[in-house]
């Protein structure tokens, strides 16, 4: 089973919400990645857990702040959201430091 | 610095017209060339990993092959149901990954 799962599947939410994405993956993997996505535009990196460690953050502004609860689970919370924030965030993971990444569905989020 | 570049950006073929997108990549040692597919709204959906240059790899109408500078997709005898962006990616380092803008696909009945 190479499944990653992300709920919820559409977010609409105000400037002055707190939020949360999630995302769950049962394959074992060791690290665990958030990306945005534009339209039109490949993957974008934001944050990397390898062993439930945060490993890399690509210049993330705070208002989004990764957690990962254990192995298995990564959360994305947000907070005061900018409407430029809109995208399609992707969770994905990977069974250690080599080999492919498997992306779950992704979270459409919408910043009024 | 390490980079990908697809090509065409965009290309639409008839069902049953076979093609080829090229991925052209820079990357100091090679860790991984990956292919994926992406439907509209979707995660993109793993198709290949090609290691060193020769090898080559097969999944239904697609396969993937592996030069020492780029890869190449190869779709024969198209379907609708194989229209979607195709991206290409390298590793950057031990956990990055470096995406190409991706090939926009559309396969006309």
């Amino acid at each position: 089973d190479t499944e990653v799962t992300q709920t919820p599947k559409h977010l609409v939410m105000g400037m002055t919400n707190k939020k949360s994405l999630k995302c769950e993956q049962h394959m074992g993997h060791r690290a665990m990645y958030w990306y945005k996505q534009k339209a039109k535009k490949p993957p974008e990196l934001m944050f990397v857990y390898s062993y439930e460690k945060l490993s890399i953050n690509e210049s993330v502004p705070s208002r989004f702040s990764p957690e990962c609860p254990n192995s298995s689970l990564l959360n994305l919370h947000l907070h005061a959201l900018q409407p430029e924030d809109s995208a399609l965030y992707l969770c994905a993971s990977r069974l250690d430091m080599g080999g492919e990444q498997f992306f779950g569905p992704g979270t459409r989020l919408t910043v009024l | 610095e390490d980079q990908v570049t697809q090509s065409p950006e965009a290309l639409r073929l008839q069902e049953g017209e076979s093609s080829s997108l090229n991925c052209s990549y820079t990357v100091s040692g090679l860790r991984g060339l990956f292919w994926y597919r992406q439907d509209p709204g979707k995660g993109p959906e793993f198709l290949f990993t090609l290691y060193s240059a020769g090898e080559e790899k097969e999944k239904e109408r697609l396969k993937a092959t592996l030069t020492k500078k780029e890869s190449f997709l190869h779709i024969t005898a198209p379907k609708p149901e194989d229209s979607a962006t195709y991206l290409c990616a390298v590793h950057r380092g031990a956990q990055k990954l470096v995406f190409g803008q991706g090939t926009r696909l559309t396969i006309n009945p």
